[in-house]
């Protein structure tokens, strides 16, 4: 057990739905990242958030979106979702912002859109 | 921009077999270079890093060394074993930014 949990492990769900992901971090970390694993794009970074407030955005499309609440949990949601959005998702945690800590991951919450 | 290569694969090698897995990188500053491992069914683990140049990281028998004359850091390991079958991801971390870089992984697969 990594410290970071994810909620669910798995998901299937239709095109057009929309679903939310839940990540608690690391006790005592402050940064929370999402992250989307692909067979075909590999590991892509998507948002970060450090303290509850949005710290950086990478490759997020705009039917996609997160927040982080005052307890520190994160929650991704996606929107209008695409047989293309199947992937698995990861979320991860670091103590702040300094990448020499490395971070800590969730075990994915894989998603299905059929 | 900043970007991680790694050798593709899969690797496959018997048991107690010597690894080298290449790993470059392309970034401005000094970053920090780390390597992940994912085993079948979980997220990623941290397995080694490094944080300045001619710096060795080593974790379970792995080792990398942060070579800035090469831009590399290549994951090495003297004896394989099955339990080391799993992803292997490159990643880096440039001194002013907070996100880090991932290679595409290589998978590693060792037979008995």
């Amino acid at each position: 057990d990594s410290g970071v949990t994810q909620t669910p492990k798995h998901l299937i769900t239709a095109t057009g739905q929309r679903v939310t992901l839940r990540c608690s971090p690391r006790s005592g970390d402050l940064s929370v990242y999402w992250y989307q694993q692909s067979l075909d794009q590999g590991l892509q970074f998507l948002i970060q958030y450090y303290n509850g407030e949005e710290r950086a955005k990478g490759n997020i499309l705009e039917r996609f979106s997160a927040q982080q609440f005052p307890d520190l949990h994160s929650e991704l949601n996606l929107s209008s979702l695409e047989l293309g959005d199947s992937a698995l998702y990861f979320c991860a945690s670091s103590v702040a912002s300094s990448l020499n800590y490395g971070y800590t991951f969730g075990s994915g919450t894989r998603l299905t859109v059929v | 921009g900043d970007s991680v290569t790694q050798m593709e694969g899969p690797v496959t090698l018997s048991e107690e077999a010597c690894l080298t897995i290449n790993c470059t990188y392309t970034a401005t500053g000094y970053p920090s270079l780390f390597w992940y491992v994912q085993y079948p069914g979980e997220g990623l683990q941290l397995l080694l890093k490094a944080t300045k140049a001619d710096d060795k990281g080593s974790n379970k028998g792995f080792e990398a060394t942060y070579r800035k004359e090469t831009t590399s850091f290549h994951l090495e390991k003297g004896s394989v074993q099955v339990s080391d079958s799993a992803v292997y991801f490159c990643a880096l971390g440039p001194g002013g930014s907070y996100i880090p870089t991932f290679g595409r992984g290589t998978s590693l697969i060792v037979h008995p």
